[in-house]
């Protein structure tokens, strides 16, 4: 059973660079032959869509995000990586990783699942 | 300001029939199909509805999916307490080349 896992820095400064790593599990993240991608929800607030990656490197990032985004994949060691840079306390929020399938559904029509547990990160000096 | 728009608030008490709306553009729902999301106190939102209409295998028969045009429902009949939850809309947006999400509709059983 495909599974996805969260890691990273649960505190960032101010201005500095956020990273978290999706660890995937029950699977290849290459033979898979899916999407993969990052989503974020502020305290007490809704969903908002990060971006996505395909197994093969091509990204899509939301456009509000799109200057200060990275993300990036790595099948040797089975796991997609998430950057953003100059954050702010805005940018403080829940992170989650997820699958974007099923394999073979064009982006447009697929969905999210599974999804990590999530991982807080707080913007703070 | 989301792009697909959800009331923020649903209740009803348990037995009774709930519909969540979530309107759109041509752009997103009007082109391309919508899911819906589970979202449980303290947990990890879960994929309640796929491609407008469609239950991943565990998910009970009393949740539906509909779609009409720009904009699509969510339908729970026969509501439980377990019920209670946020639910999120999302579709692909073809002119921002993007994921967006409704805002959210917290459930309440009453």
């Amino acid at each position: 059973q495909l599974q996805v896992q969260e890691s990273g820095p649960g505190l960032v400064k101010p201005s500095e660079t956020l990273s978290l790593t999706c660890n995937v599990s029950g699977g290849s993240i290459s033979s898979n032959i899916s999407y993969w991608g990052w989503i974020r929800q502020p305290p007490g607030k809704g969903l908002e869509w990060i971006g996505t990656i395909y197994y093969s490197g091509s990204t899509y990032y939301n456009p509000s995000l799109k200057s200060r985004v990275t993300i990036s994949v790595d099948t040797s060691k089975n796991q997609f990586s998430l950057k953003l840079s100059s954050v702010s306390a805005a940018d403080t929020a829940v992170y989650y990783c997820a699958r974007r399938g099923p394999t073979g559904i064009p982006l447009a029509m697929g969905w999210f699942d599974p999804w990590g547990q999530g991982v807080l990160v707080t913007v703070s000096s | 300001q989301s792009v697909l728009t959800q009331p923020p608030s649903a209740s009803g008490p348990p037995g009774q029939r709930v519909t969540i709306s979530c309107s759109g553009s041509r752009s997103n729902i009007g082109t391309n199909t919508v899911n819906w999301y589970q979202q449980l106190p303290g947990t990890a939102p879960k994929l309640l509805i796929y491609s407008d209409n469609h239950r991943p295998s565990g998910v009970p028969d009393r949740f539906s999916g509909s779609k009409s045009g720009t904009s699509a429902s969510l339908a729970i009949g026969g509501l439980q307490s377990e019920d209670e939850a946020d639910y999120y809309c999302a579709a692909w947006d073809d002119s921002l080349n993007g994921v967006v999400f409704g805002g959210g509709t917290k459930l309440t059983v009453l």
